[in-house]
């Protein structure tokens, strides 16, 4: 499974466009690339998914460049309920095993 | 849908005892999952079942834990011997049949805190 690499942490004021960068320089082709998003004393949380160029949906968008060895999740107009731990996550949806592989994810802090 | 449930919430025990946790996936889900994760860390995959099938274990799964889903539905996971390392957040998650022509998207508890003092 790729591993990837994302910042510790990001602060950001409240209704700011933040986009949280994640590298996976051994991104498999079968590979998918997906973000989570954990709140303090729950679950995580599915946010997107993508393969490639560029997804979006209701929550957030992700860009994903040609060489897919890099992604970005913005989070548009962030507030404070925004403020969570977000995690990148790399693998090859599940054809080989079903398991979800986290890494320290980013902790965003949402300032008013 | 009532969404992933984990009884009960908050665990406090004593070194040595044993301990077990409930989870109630949604309903129609035939995958489920095992996560735990510590303070600052993301959850660690534990194990997986298919309908009652468990098919994959981690190495984390010591001989002390051993998890359960007897009729495919609701799932058990069991700690005997608790040891102080084995406090953390036990997370439950499920996912629908079908979901790899989907997203790779699986549901979570609100999971279970476990405390061994």
């Amino acid at each position: 499974l790729a591993k990837t690499t994302q910042p510790i942490s990001m602060d950001s004021y409240e209704g700011q466009e933040v986009n949280i960068t994640c590298s996976h320089n051994n991104i498999a082709t079968n590979d998918y690339i997906t973000w989570y998003q954990q709140f303090p004393s729950q679950g995580p949380r599915f946010i997107i998914q993508g393969y490639k160029t560029k997804v979006t949906n209701e929550v957030a968008s992700l860009f994903i460049p040609a060489d897919r060895k890099s992604s970005t999740l913005s989070l548009p107009r962030v507030s404070l309920s925004d403020t969570a731990v977000y995690y990148c996550l790399v693998g090859d949806l599940g054809y080989n095993t079903d398991k979800l592989i986290f890494g320290t994810g980013t902790r965003l802090q949402v300032f008013p | 849908d009532t969404g992933v449930s984990q009884d009960p919430r908050h665990k406090i025990t004593k070194r040595g005892q044993n301990v077990t946790f409930r989870c109630d996936p949604i309903s129609e889900h035939n995958r489920l999952y095992w996560y735990r994760q510590t303070l600052g860390q993301g959850p660690e995959f534990l194990t997986y079942f298919q309908n009652e099938a468990q098919l994959e274990k981690s190495r984390l799964l010591s001989d002390r834990f051993s998890a359960e889903r007897p009729k495919g539905s609701f799932s058990t996971l069991e700690i005997q011997r608790t040891e102080q390392g084995d406090s953390a957040m036990y997370l439950c998650a499920s996912s629908p049949p079908g979901w790899r022509d989907l997203s790779y998207e699986q549901y979570f508890g609100p999971g279970t805190r476990l405390t061994v003092t």
